[in-house]
């Protein structure tokens, strides 16, 4: 089946620094990708809509400015949390999806914001 | 706008014991139906799904029936094993490839 990577896996930074995480589709071209949040056993929060070459749709309460998103090609999309803090740790994890629209889900990436 | 809503866990069961995990959805249209497993630390595997009324999608064991007149897609298994210990995750999603709405996710451990 299709594989979706994210890297790193793990990653711990200062408050105030900035992470990118990577999300890769492996064996397929994704124009689209979705970058979920999940919180402590909660459900997974959709945060914004990656379009291949386009800006990224946000869902509503989600700051564009602090979590950038890039989908600069078919197989790649990143988001970067800027100037974090520890409110922003977190599991986050991305999907892609394929040309027969479906959706392929990434391993997640623990963000631990100190 | 649509939703998912999932039976409240943690469900503890013994090993070959029956499982039943509750979903029902909230939709304006037709749309499809999944159950998504998280095991600890990883993402999320689709597990099943079903894309119209009185589909039912089965995978590993695991069965679960899009009913329309109750607007739910309860998950079930015979018989469960230790290794079935994960997060499952219902699912909706209003027409193909968008956005997906998931449920709370419910906690299942299975004791040897």
């Amino acid at each position: 089946g299709a594989v979706v990577s994210q890297h790193p896996s793990r990653v711990i930074c200062k408050s105030g620094t900035s992470v990118k995480i990577e999300c890769r589709s492996l064996d397929f071209q994704a124009t689209t990708m979705f970058w979920y949040r999940q919180f402590p056993k909660k459900s997974l929060m959709l945060m914004a809509t990656s379009n291949e070459g386009s800006k990224a749709t946000y869902e509503q309460g989600v700051e564009k400015d602090k979590f950038l998103i890039n989908h600069a090609s078919l197989t790649l999309s990143t988001l970067t949390v800027t100037s974090a803090h520890p409110e922003d740790s977190s599991f986050y994890i991305c999907s892609a999806r394929d040309h027969n629209y479906e959706q392929y889900f990434g391993p997640g990436t623990r963000l631990t914001v100190t | 706008g649509n939703s998912v809503t999932q039976m409240e866990g943690p469900v503890t069961l013994s090993e070959e014991a029956f499982l039943t995990i509750n979903c029902t959805y909230t939709a304006t249209g037709y749309p499809s139906l999944f159950w998504y497993v998280q095991y600890p630390g990883e993402g999320l595997q689709l597990l099943l799904k079903a894309t119209k009324a009185d589909d039912k999608g089965s995978n590993k064991g695991f069965e679960a029936t899009y009913r329309k007149e109750t607007t739910s897609f309860h998950l079930e298994k015979g018989s469960v094993q230790v290794s079935d210990s994960a997060v499952y995750f219902c699912a909706l999603q209003e027409t193909s490839g968008s956005r997906l709405t998931f449920g709370e996710g419910t906690q299942l451990t299975v004791n040897p």
